[in-house]
């Protein structure tokens, strides 16, 4: 059973729109949560931490909340350039030293 | 800044050879991992080593091993590759105990 889900596998938007992707998560004791962006032909980069419900952190057009079941990654007014797959991730049940991605949301935004 | 290099970033082989990939970190982290990258099943890890002189499996091991050759180093070995390891690999560092992971830029293998 998957530990991590992430929808929608893709996303297209209009640049301007802003919309919402989605994160949630089955692991009991959550003990952070991770976001990541990967360009095409790159590794992924970090974003965000969150460790608690109700936390959030922001980054330019870019807003990453908690929920006890699910993460979102809120994305306003975007522009072409935030075009990339956003991945999320959790630590592993068995400790903390890996993680575990979501198969990831490619997003695309059109001029 | 360097970060995390790996090398090669695309190697083709035939069925049955073997290769090694090779990855250097400058950030000295203690912890270093290889991830495979595949359509459709997203980042699965195959070694991690969570500090120099110990290295332990993740969720997809089976037809590799890992050495790390001290704190920058860490090699992911094929000894016999086979076409459902045609994947992109990735290494990656971190500080331990952080699941704030720094990714190299990745190596496209294909297996014939």
């Amino acid at each position: 059973e998957d530990q991590v889900t992430q929808s929608p596998e893709a996303l297209r938007l209009q640049e301007g729109e802003s919309s919402s992707l989605n994160c949630s998560y089955t692991v009991s004791g959550l003990r952070g949560l991770f976001w990541y962006r990967q360009d095409p032909g790159k590794g992924p980069e970090f974003l965000f931490t969150l460790y608690s419900a109700g936390e959030e952190k922001e980054k330019e057009r870019l807003k990453a909340t908690l929920t006890k079941k699910e993460s979102f990654l809120h994305i306003t007014a975007p522009k072409p350039e935030d075009s990339a797959t956003y991945l999320c991730a959790v630590p592993e049940n068995s400790g903390y030293s890996t993680l575990t991605f979501g198969k990831g949301t490619m997003l695309l935004v059109s001029p | 800044n360097a970060g995390v290099t790996q090398t090669p970033k695309f190697q083709v082989l035939k069925t049955g050879q073997s290769m090694t990939l090779q990855c250097a970190q400058d950030m000295n982290h203690n912890s270093m991992y290889w991830y495979r990258q595949d359509p459709g099943m997203g980042l699965r890890l195959i070694y991690y080593s969570a500090s120099e002189g110990t290295t332990d499996k993740g969720e997809v091991p089976n037809g590799y091993n890992v050495s790390r050759l001290n704190k920058r180093e860490f090699s992911l070995r094929l000894e016999s590759a086979a076409p459902s390891q045609t994947s992109v690999y990735f290494c990656a560092s971190s500080e331990a105990y952080t699941g704030e992971l720094f990714f190299g830029e990745g190596s496209r293998l294909t297996v014939l």
